[in-house]
């Protein structure tokens, strides 16, 4: 089993580009789960879908869109892309509520 | 809004035994999780406390008292590989929010 995939795993951007980060899951989990990770900040959640044709904001969704494309795939998209959204980006999935998140292994993201 | 409070940094010897705390303050409450990450990886699950008391896996357990909103990790026996950042969080009525995280490091 892959568990969580995500791609790419590096990437750079130049201020105002845009791109999608793929995340696809392959344990039939129902949740799925985008977060951001900075130096001393902790994992922050910007973005969640409980199931399958629902998004819901987390704690800092701004300059970030999401579409869960069906069950396995959950995308996160920088519309136009900003310096303060360099990070490392983790996708997770679980079964719901307050099962464990299984994690991808991230994508690190600069934006120049 | 939910909050949590771990400390930052955290030394120990190998073989000895660390406790990590954990403070929340949570609208709704289901449960209290750890996570380890190494540096460059990915946060792995370790434990989860819904009730009160103590859960024990392997060389690790984690201890909830809901009425003072604190939990702990405790690794004994503690090894090389165990130097990594740990991680609480918990599950509100929504979503689960993560701590800032421990870094550990063990030392000869």
């Amino acid at each position: 089993n892959a568990g969580v995939t995500q791609t790419p795993k590096f990437q750079v951007l130049k201020t105002g580009q845009s791109m999608t980060l793929q995340c696809a899951q392959d344990m039939n989990h129902n949740s799925m789960y985008w977060y951001r990770q900075d130096p001393g900040m902790g994992l922050r959640l910007i973005y969640y879908s409980a199931s399958e044709g629902t998004t819901d904001k987390g704690e800092v969704p701004n300059g970030y869109n999401v579409s869960r494309l069906n069950k396995r795939e959950f995308s996160l998209r920088l519309e136009s892309a900003a310096p303060s959204q360099t990070s490392v980006y983790f996708c997770a999935s679980n079964l719901g509520g307050n099962q464990p998140q299984h994690f991808g292994d991230g994508t690190r993201l600069s934006i120049l | 809004g939910q909050s949590l409070e771990q400390p930052s940094e955290v030394t120990a010897v190998e073989g000895a035994i660390v406790q990590i705390n954990c403070t929340y303050q949570t609208s709704g409450f289901y449960g209290l999780s750890w996570y380890q990450q190494h540096d460059g990886g990915a946060p792995t699950f370790l434990s989860y406390n819904a009730l009160d008391g103590l859960e024990e896996t392997g060389r690790f357990s984690s201890f909830l008292s809901r009425s003072d909103s604190y939990g702990y990790l405790l690794l004994q026996e503690l090894q090389m590989k165990d130097s990594a950042s740990y991680f609480c969080a918990v599950k509100g009525y929504q979503k689960v929010t993560f701590g800032t995280g421990t870094k550990l490091q063990v030392i000869p």
